[in-house]
Protein backbone atom coordinates (compact mmCIF):
# COMPACT_ATOMS: atom_id res chain seq x y z
CA UNK A 1 0.00 0.00 0.00
CA UNK A 2 1.07 3.30 -0.36
CA UNK A 3 1.83 5.35 2.20
CA UNK A 4 3.56 8.52 3.88
CA UNK A 5 5.47 8.55 7.40
CA UNK A 6 6.29 11.67 9.36
CA UNK A 7 7.24 10.07 12.40
CA UNK A 8 7.62 13.43 14.67
CA UNK A 9 4.42 15.43 15.38
CA UNK A 10 7.02 18.10 17.01
CA UNK A 11 10.06 19.51 15.94
CA UNK A 12 11.72 21.75 18.54
CA UNK A 13 14.93 23.70 17.63
CA UNK A 14 16.47 26.97 18.63
CA UNK A 15 17.76 29.28 15.81
CA UNK A 16 20.68 28.43 13.99
CA UNK A 17 20.58 24.44 14.65
CA UNK A 18 20.40 22.39 12.25
CA UNK A 19 17.00 20.63 11.00
CA UNK A 20 15.97 17.17 9.87
CA UNK A 21 12.57 16.32 9.35
CA UNK A 22 12.16 12.72 8.24
CA UNK A 23 9.76 11.10 5.72
CA UNK A 24 9.59 7.56 4.93
CA UNK A 25 7.59 6.20 2.39
CA UNK A 26 5.77 2.96 0.65
CA UNK A 27 5.76 2.59 -2.86
CA UNK A 28 6.09 0.28 -5.15
CA UNK A 29 6.63 2.09 -8.09
CA UNK A 30 9.10 4.91 -9.11
CA UNK A 31 7.88 7.36 -6.57
CA UNK A 32 7.66 11.26 -7.08
CA UNK A 33 8.41 12.97 -3.49
CA UNK A 34 7.31 16.92 -2.44
CA UNK A 35 7.59 18.66 0.50
CA UNK A 36 4.84 20.93 1.01
CA UNK A 37 5.00 23.88 3.74
CA UNK A 38 2.22 25.78 5.73
CA UNK A 39 2.94 29.14 7.42
CA UNK A 40 0.33 30.43 9.94
CA UNK A 41 -2.17 31.84 8.42
CA UNK A 42 -1.23 30.87 5.10
CA UNK A 43 -2.20 28.26 2.59
CA UNK A 44 -0.48 25.01 1.84
CA UNK A 45 2.48 25.92 -0.69
CA UNK A 46 5.06 23.80 -2.33
CA UNK A 47 8.33 23.81 -0.81
CA UNK A 48 10.22 21.46 -3.30
CA UNK A 49 9.82 18.45 -5.23
CA UNK A 50 12.92 15.81 -5.62
CA UNK A 51 12.87 15.91 -8.78
CA UNK A 52 13.92 19.44 -9.27
CA UNK A 53 17.09 18.79 -6.81
CA UNK A 54 17.39 22.38 -5.87
CA UNK A 55 17.41 24.20 -2.72
CA UNK A 56 14.73 26.26 -1.72
CA UNK A 57 15.12 28.68 0.98
CA UNK A 58 18.05 26.75 2.50
CA UNK A 59 16.12 23.51 2.52
CA UNK A 60 17.14 20.21 0.69
CA UNK A 61 15.92 17.02 0.62
CA UNK A 62 17.34 13.76 -0.76
CA UNK A 63 15.16 10.73 -2.35
CA UNK A 64 17.36 7.18 -0.51
CA UNK A 65 15.28 5.11 -2.73
CA UNK A 66 17.19 2.02 -0.70
CA UNK A 67 15.79 3.53 2.82
CA UNK A 68 12.76 4.88 1.09
CA UNK A 69 13.37 7.94 2.64
CA UNK A 70 12.76 11.76 1.87
CA UNK A 71 14.30 13.57 4.75
CA UNK A 72 13.97 17.81 4.60
CA UNK A 73 17.09 19.01 5.60
CA UNK A 74 18.54 22.74 6.54
CA UNK A 75 21.80 23.24 8.10
CA UNK A 76 20.95 26.67 10.23
CA UNK A 77 17.09 26.96 10.82
CA UNK A 78 15.60 30.91 11.09
CA UNK A 79 12.57 31.71 13.11
CA UNK A 80 10.64 32.46 10.10
CA UNK A 81 11.08 28.46 9.05
CA UNK A 82 8.74 27.79 11.66
CA UNK A 83 5.52 26.31 10.20
CA UNK A 84 3.86 22.72 9.65
CA UNK A 85 6.01 20.08 7.10
CA UNK A 86 4.32 17.83 5.26
CA UNK A 87 5.98 15.36 2.80
CA UNK A 88 3.93 14.15 -0.23
CA UNK A 89 4.18 11.17 -2.42
CA UNK A 90 2.91 10.99 -6.04
CA UNK A 91 1.65 8.41 -8.14
CA UNK A 92 2.05 9.92 -11.41
CA UNK A 93 -1.76 10.30 -11.28
CA UNK A 94 -1.61 13.68 -10.33
CA UNK A 95 -2.76 12.19 -6.66
CA UNK A 96 -1.14 12.94 -3.54
CA UNK A 97 -0.49 10.77 -0.45
CA UNK A 98 0.33 13.27 2.11
CA UNK A 99 2.02 12.19 5.35
CA UNK A 100 0.33 13.43 8.86
CA UNK A 101 2.98 16.17 9.20
CA UNK A 102 5.78 17.79 11.39
CA UNK A 103 4.99 21.18 13.12
CA UNK A 104 8.55 23.07 13.41
CA UNK A 105 9.46 25.52 16.06
CA UNK A 106 12.09 27.74 15.72
CA UNK A 107 13.09 29.16 19.19
CA UNK A 108 15.14 32.59 19.07
CA UNK B 1 -2.23 35.32 -11.81
CA UNK B 2 -5.53 34.75 -9.15
CA UNK B 3 -5.06 31.96 -7.01
CA UNK B 4 -7.48 29.55 -5.88
CA UNK B 5 -10.48 30.55 -3.66
CA UNK B 6 -13.07 28.53 -1.86
CA UNK B 7 -16.18 29.61 -0.65
CA UNK B 8 -17.21 29.36 2.16
CA UNK B 9 -14.53 29.81 4.34
CA UNK B 10 -16.55 28.66 7.00
CA UNK B 11 -19.57 26.18 6.98
CA UNK B 12 -22.10 24.32 9.89
CA UNK B 13 -24.49 21.99 8.85
CA UNK B 14 -25.98 19.12 10.43
CA UNK B 15 -26.29 15.59 10.32
CA UNK B 16 -28.44 14.68 7.45
CA UNK B 17 -27.98 17.80 5.37
CA UNK B 18 -26.09 18.15 2.28
CA UNK B 19 -23.56 20.76 1.24
CA UNK B 20 -21.73 22.10 -1.64
CA UNK B 21 -18.40 23.52 -1.61
CA UNK B 22 -16.89 25.88 -4.45
CA UNK B 23 -13.53 26.26 -5.79
CA UNK B 24 -11.86 28.45 -8.87
CA UNK B 25 -9.03 27.02 -9.62
CA UNK B 26 -5.70 29.51 -10.37
CA UNK B 27 -5.97 31.01 -14.07
CA UNK B 28 -3.95 28.82 -16.42
CA UNK B 29 -4.68 25.56 -14.52
CA UNK B 30 -7.60 23.32 -16.16
CA UNK B 31 -7.36 19.95 -12.92
CA UNK B 32 -8.83 20.17 -10.16
CA UNK B 33 -8.39 18.20 -6.89
CA UNK B 34 -10.54 18.04 -3.59
CA UNK B 35 -9.09 16.78 -0.50
CA UNK B 36 -9.94 16.35 3.30
CA UNK B 37 -8.06 17.43 6.32
CA UNK B 38 -8.95 16.19 9.61
CA UNK B 39 -7.82 17.55 12.56
CA UNK B 40 -4.30 16.74 13.49
CA UNK B 41 -4.13 14.65 9.91
CA UNK B 42 -2.87 15.39 6.49
CA UNK B 43 -4.69 16.64 3.33
CA UNK B 44 -6.24 13.06 1.95
CA UNK B 45 -7.35 12.85 -1.70
CA UNK B 46 -11.24 12.71 -2.31
CA UNK B 47 -11.33 13.17 -6.34
CA UNK B 48 -9.62 15.08 -8.77
CA UNK B 49 -11.50 16.45 -12.25
CA UNK B 50 -10.31 17.02 -15.50
CA UNK B 51 -12.40 18.31 -18.59
CA UNK B 52 -15.02 18.00 -16.75
CA UNK B 53 -14.87 14.44 -15.86
CA UNK B 54 -13.75 12.64 -12.26
CA UNK B 55 -9.95 11.41 -13.45
CA UNK B 56 -9.26 9.01 -10.21
CA UNK B 57 -11.16 9.17 -6.80
CA UNK B 58 -9.76 8.40 -3.56
CA UNK B 59 -11.29 5.77 -0.55
CA UNK B 60 -14.67 8.44 -0.21
CA UNK B 61 -18.44 6.74 -0.27
CA UNK B 62 -20.10 7.64 -3.29
CA UNK B 63 -22.38 10.40 -1.24
CA UNK B 64 -18.69 12.83 -1.70
CA UNK B 65 -19.43 13.78 -5.36
CA UNK B 66 -18.25 16.62 -7.77
CA UNK B 67 -17.99 18.76 -10.78
CA UNK B 68 -16.24 21.09 -12.65
CA UNK B 69 -17.28 23.74 -15.34
CA UNK B 70 -15.71 24.48 -18.96
CA UNK B 71 -14.03 27.64 -16.61
CA UNK B 72 -12.29 25.00 -14.95
CA UNK B 73 -14.04 26.30 -11.19
CA UNK B 74 -15.38 23.32 -9.53
CA UNK B 75 -17.83 21.92 -6.60
CA UNK B 76 -17.71 19.35 -4.22
CA UNK B 77 -21.30 18.30 -2.70
CA UNK B 78 -21.62 15.74 0.21
CA UNK B 79 -24.94 14.23 1.23
CA UNK B 80 -25.91 12.94 4.35
CA UNK B 81 -23.38 14.84 6.00
CA UNK B 82 -22.12 12.23 9.02
CA UNK B 83 -20.50 13.74 12.33
CA UNK B 84 -16.96 12.46 11.07
CA UNK B 85 -17.00 14.64 7.82
CA UNK B 86 -16.36 17.72 10.30
CA UNK B 87 -12.79 18.60 8.32
CA UNK B 88 -11.21 21.26 6.53
CA UNK B 89 -11.88 20.34 2.68
CA UNK B 90 -9.05 21.73 0.44
CA UNK B 91 -9.26 22.68 -3.32
CA UNK B 92 -5.91 22.97 -5.40
CA UNK B 93 -5.86 23.06 -8.83
CA UNK B 94 -2.76 21.98 -11.18
CA UNK B 95 -1.92 22.12 -14.96
CA UNK B 96 -2.24 18.59 -16.06
CA UNK B 97 0.95 16.14 -16.22
CA UNK B 98 2.96 13.90 -14.24
CA UNK B 99 2.50 15.35 -10.26
CA UNK B 100 2.45 19.15 -11.31
CA UNK B 101 2.57 21.14 -8.56
CA UNK B 102 -0.72 21.40 -6.46
CA UNK B 103 -1.75 25.40 -5.88
CA UNK B 104 -3.93 25.15 -2.84
CA UNK B 105 -6.55 27.27 -1.60
CA UNK B 106 -7.18 28.49 1.76
CA UNK B 107 -10.03 26.00 2.41
CA UNK B 108 -13.55 25.55 3.58
CA UNK B 109 -13.95 24.47 7.76
CA UNK B 110 -16.76 22.35 7.58
CA UNK B 111 -18.31 21.38 11.04
CA UNK B 112 -21.21 18.99 11.24
CA UNK B 113 -23.26 18.69 14.63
Amino acid sequence: AQRVTQPEKLLSVFKGAPVELKCNYSYSGSPELFWYVQYSRQRLQLLLRHISRESIKGFTADLNKGETSFHLKKPFAQEEDSAMYYCALGDNTDKLIFGTGTRLQVFP
Amino acid sequence: ETGVTQSPTHLIKTRGQQVTLRCSSQSGHNTVSWYQQALGQGPQFIFQYYREEENGRGNFPPRFSGLQFPNYSSELNVNALELDDSALYLCASSLRGNNSPLHFGNGTRLTVT
